[in-house]
């Protein structure tokens, strides 16, 4: 059974406190993405990485990075919390890069910035 | 940037009725894909369509890619509770970018 694991379901954290969301799949796949999902917004990318120790920016990176070390392990960092980041995140990882490809989706971490 | 907008946002009905969910932007998508996600879970993908006008079935879902591929819609017959979730469309770039819809969450009432 295919899986994709977040190291945590709900976070909390304080404003301008640096938080690291770290993401695990076991699929050997060469692709993984970070999201986050709000309400009535759908899911937005944030950061994709095609290979390791390569990333791409998505359509919302500001006030994020990542990191590639291994092939299975994608990490996004908040280097400096803020309140607007509150968000679920979900992590994805797919084996192609075609848009037909199916990406698989870890549970989410409910990320909330007091 | 594009935007996927869905209708409804919400839909809560009893059992056994029938409901179509749409999913439409004004750019045209290389393909599109729906997925389901349920509360506490990441997004499952449920299909993907390719082609203008294609339909997929599966079982109780109807699937169906607009001609102009700008739009799709998602039919499901006899409602159960157990299809109760956020249904999501995504629409494909061709690489590994997708728009993702605003999403509508489906309640089915036993």
């Amino acid at each position: 059974d295919v899986k994709v694991t977040q190291s945590s379901r709900y976070l909390v954290k304080r404003t301008g406190e640096k938080v690291f969301l770290e993401c695990v799949q076991d699929m050997d796949h060469e692709n993984m993405f970070w999201y986050r999902q709000d309400p009535g917004l759908g899911l937005r990318l944030i950061y994709f990485s095609y290979d390791v120790k390569m990333k791409e920016k998505g359509d919302i990176p500001e006030g994020y990075s990542v990191s590639r070390e291994k092939k299975e392990r994608f990490s996004l960092i908040l280097e400096s919390a803020s309140t607007n980041q509150t968000s679920m995140y979900l992590c994805a990882s797919s084996r192609g890069t075609s848009s037909i490809d199916e990406q698989f989706f870890g549970p989410g971490t409910r990320l909330t910035v007091l | 940037t594009q935007l996927l907008e869905q209708s409804p946002q919400f839909l809560s009905i009893q059992e056994g009725e029938n409901l179509t969910v749409y999913c439409n932007s004004s750019s045209v998508f290389s393909s599109l894909q729906w997925y389901r996600q349920e509360p506490g879970e990441g997004p499952v993908l449920l299909v993907t369509v390719v082609t203008g006008g294609e339909v997929k079935k599966l079982k109780r879902l109807t699937f169906q890619f607009g001609d102009a591929r700008k739009d799709s819609s998602l039919h499901i017959t006899a409602a159960q509770p157990g299809d109760t979730g956020l249904y999501l469309c995504a629409g494909g770039e061709g690489t590994y970018k997708y728009i993702f819809g605003t999403g509508t969450r489906l309640k089915v009432l036993a």
